[in-house]
């Protein structure tokens, strides 16, 4: 399957901070990536799917202006958290889709944010 | 859109025996059924998968069965171990892409 990074694995900020998330597909040229969110013992939930050179698609209730997603290359995705607040705290995961007849999700090993 | 539960939300067992996971899906042109198995702290990985012109598909200790008609799949696992021990998520993809993933099941594997 695709080998898929995040960047940083962990990450403590202060309130009203920005924080970037970068997802990166290692072995696989990925048009399409996932960004989810997971909170303890919770299921995945999606935020938004991210697809190169084009605006990302947002589910519905999460914030586009609080949860800034780029797709800039094919191999590169970033999530900034803005204006980061203690709710915001979670494990963040993205993940890479395959495709061209296999179209199973491969995850990155997540980024935990914790904001004071 | 797609709606997927997912039963039990917790499950024990002792070693050896078998667990049996089931999820239903809401949407009929669902045609793909990942299983992803995750650990504490780590990433979702994927342990076994199943398209919707398969009923059934079997891997070492590990086996997944879908029923079409009554819009439900299953993870069966034999013999289970406590490296067994983890969250499971199903999932239901409709467009190829998007993975509706049911709420998860603690299994614990009792030595």
């Amino acid at each position: 399957g695709a080998v898929v990074s995040q960047h940083p694995s962990r990450v403590i900020c202060k309130s009203g901070t920005s924080v970037k998330i970068e997802c990166r597909s290692l072995d696989f040229q990925a048009t399409t990536m996932f960004w989810y969110r997971q909170f303890p013992k919770k299921s995945l939930m999606l935020m938004a799917t991210s697809n190169e050179g084009s605006k990302a698609t947002y589910e519905q209730g999460v914030e586009k202006d609080k949860f800034l997603i780029n797709h800039a290359s094919l191999t590169l995705s970033t999530l900034t958290v803005t204006s980061a607040h203690p709710e915001d705290s979670s494990f963040y995961i993205c993940s890479v889709s395959t495709q061209g007849g296999v179209e199973t999700q491969y995850f990155g090993p997540g980024t935990r944010l914790l904001v004071l | 859109g797609e709606n997927v539960e997912q039963h039990p939300s917790t499950l024990s067992v002792q070693e050896g025996d078998s667990a049996v996971i089931k999820c239903t899906y809401s949407d009929s042109a669902s045609n793909y059924f990942p299983w992803y198995k995750q650990e504490l702290g780590k990433r979702p990985q994927l342990i076994i998968d199943i398209r919707s012109n398969v009923g059934e598909k079997k891997d070492q200790r590990i086996a997944v069965t879908l029923n079409k008609t009554a819009k439900h799949f299953s993870l069966h696992i034999t013999e289970t171990q406590p490296e067994d021990s983890a969250v499971y998520f199903c999932a239901a993809s409709t467009t190829g892409n998007q993975f509706y993933f049911g709420t998860g099941t603690s299994l614990t594997v009792i030595p």
